[in-house]
């Protein structure tokens, strides 16, 4: 059941791109993406619902499809502020659990 | 606005001792409330989720368990730890779903730290 992210890790320099996958086994209902910065909780940058929307954070944005059951984060001209382990929480049925995928770590140096 | 109390911050306990994380929420009612649990450099793992008093569901088979004595108030709690039971403990909330499609964003407390000795 838990979501697959890929990649595991990333390493960039700043303004440099970056993509992160997120992709299920299971029918998605949402997506929500979240980022944690070491030794801090998770927290929440967006969510996305049925309908292949795009949603955007600053210049985080994320797209949803639902019929590959895949979602993907954009991280365009990253920030050193950016780094930080980035977790998918996918939405079952029944709208009360999310369950995360294993998180991409995302590195940023000048 | 909502606000998350999560405490301690920091636990050292030794092993077969007990245990007892406590989460509150201030500022909305009747919210979902998370126990997440992450060990070291790894995911999040759902251990309990509740969307209301007394209403609670196990998600892994362990020595922890849970209550909601209050509407806004989660306990997490063992009788005996083990040191598998280290971690990173998150309490989490989210408002009330507005439809099975959809799940509310989680909002996370600190998080408490637990070293089982």
């Amino acid at each position: 059941q838990q979501p697959v992210q890929s990649p595991q890790a990333v390493i960039l320099r700043e303004g440099e791109d970056a993509v992160i996958n997120c992709s299920s086994s299971k029918a998605l209902y949402s997506v929500h993406w979240y980022r944690q910065k070491h030794g801090e909780a998770p927290v929440f940058l967006m969510i996305l619902l049925k309908g292949g929307e795009q949603k955007g954070h600053e210049k985080i944005s994320a797209s949803f499809n639902e019929k590959k059951q895949q979602s993907s984060l954009y991280l365009t001209a990253s920030q050193l502020s950016y780094s930080g382990t980035y977790f998918c929480g996918t939405s079952l049925l029944g709208g009360f659990k999310t369950i995360f995928g294993a998180g991409t770590r995302l590195f940023v140096k000048a | 606005s909502q606000t998350i109390h999560q405490w301690p911050a920091t636990l050292v306990q030794p092993v077969g001792s007990p245990l007892s994380l406590e989460c509150t929420v201030e500022g909305t009612s009747n919210p979902n409330l998370y126990w997440y649990r992450q060990a070291a450099g790894r995911g999040l793992q759902l251990l309990f989720y509740s969307i209301g008093i007394d209403q609670i569901s196990s998600e892994v088979p362990q020595n922890l368990s849970a209550s909601r004595p209050q509407d806004r108030q989660f306990i997490l709690s063992s009788k005996k730890l083990l040191l598998s039971d280290s971690g990173f403990y998150l309490c989490a909330w989210s408002a009330f779903p507005i439809s099975t499609d959809y799940n509310s964003p989680l909002h996370f407390g600190n998080g408490t730290r637990l070293t089982v000795t």
